[in-house]
């Protein structure tokens, strides 16, 4: 099975820093990638799928990038509503549609 | 509007069996493949099902042979029948819609979640 593996687990950063987040496959994904933002008590939501795919409505300081076994998602300008934790998942070893462990975003 | 609702969480016995479900409005649940993801307290996200729109099915090995997901186009509902439940499947757990996206595919709208406790 395809594991997953987010960096850092957690990170501190204040209201209008570009941060990045990490997810390493531990096989070739191709781009099938997306990653979730969720807030606590809340459902996951989705901000990039196919790697680097902005989903509608989410804001354009979000971006993805990478293909095959690494992965980044971006902030630039954190937003004060952009403390939350982060996931990524992929979707090329059908059906099994793993998850990365998280990463816990916080306001230094 | 897309929505999706799920119900019939609670308080459960290890070794008990609870029937989940994902009330779906918006779109028709048939045309879709549908998943139910989980997540323990304090824990992460943890993929544990999906039900494809031809109906095939396929588990997580954590809950392969204990869990079934169904469907009833009449109702346009998805099920979670949870059987010989433990307390490690304590989790909140999320019906999810299963967009086909050209790389692979994502999970484009979540319900709000149920809560199932397994403990004595």
């Amino acid at each position: 099975a395809i594991q997953l593996t987010q960096s850092p687990s957690s990170l501190s950063a204040s209201v209008g820093d570009r941060v990045s987040i990490t997810c390493r496959a531990s096989q070739g994904i191709s781009s099938a990638l997306a990653w979730y933002q969720q807030k606590p008590g809340k459902a996951p939501k989705l901000l990039i799928y196919d790697a680097s795919s902005l989903e509608s409505g989410v804001p354009s300081r979000f971006s993805g990038s990478g293909s095959g076994t690494e992965f980044t998602l971006t902030i630039t300008s954190l937003q004060p509503e952009d403390f939350a934790t982060y996931y990524c998942q992929q979707f090329n070893n059908y059906p099994l549609y793993t998850f990365g462990q998280g990463t816990k975003l916080e306001i230094k | 509007e897309v929505q999706l609702v799920e119900s019939g969480g609670g308080l459960i016995q290890p070794g008990g069996s609870l029937r989940l479900s994902c009330a779906v409005s918006g779109f028709t649940v048939s045309y879709k493949y549908m998943s139910w993801v989980r997540q323990a307290p304090g824990k992460g996200l943890e993929w544990v099902s999906v039900i494809h729109s031809g109906a095939g099915t396929s588990y997580a090995d954590s809950v392969k042979g204990r869990f079934t997901i169904s469907r009833d186009n009449s109702k346009n509902t998805v099920y979670l029948q949870m059987n010989s439940l433990r307390a490690e499947d304590t989790a909140v757990y999320y019906c999810a819609r299963v967009v086909a996206t050209p790389e692979g595919g994502a999970f484009d709208i979540w319900g709000q979640g149920t809560r199932v406790t397994v403990s004595s």
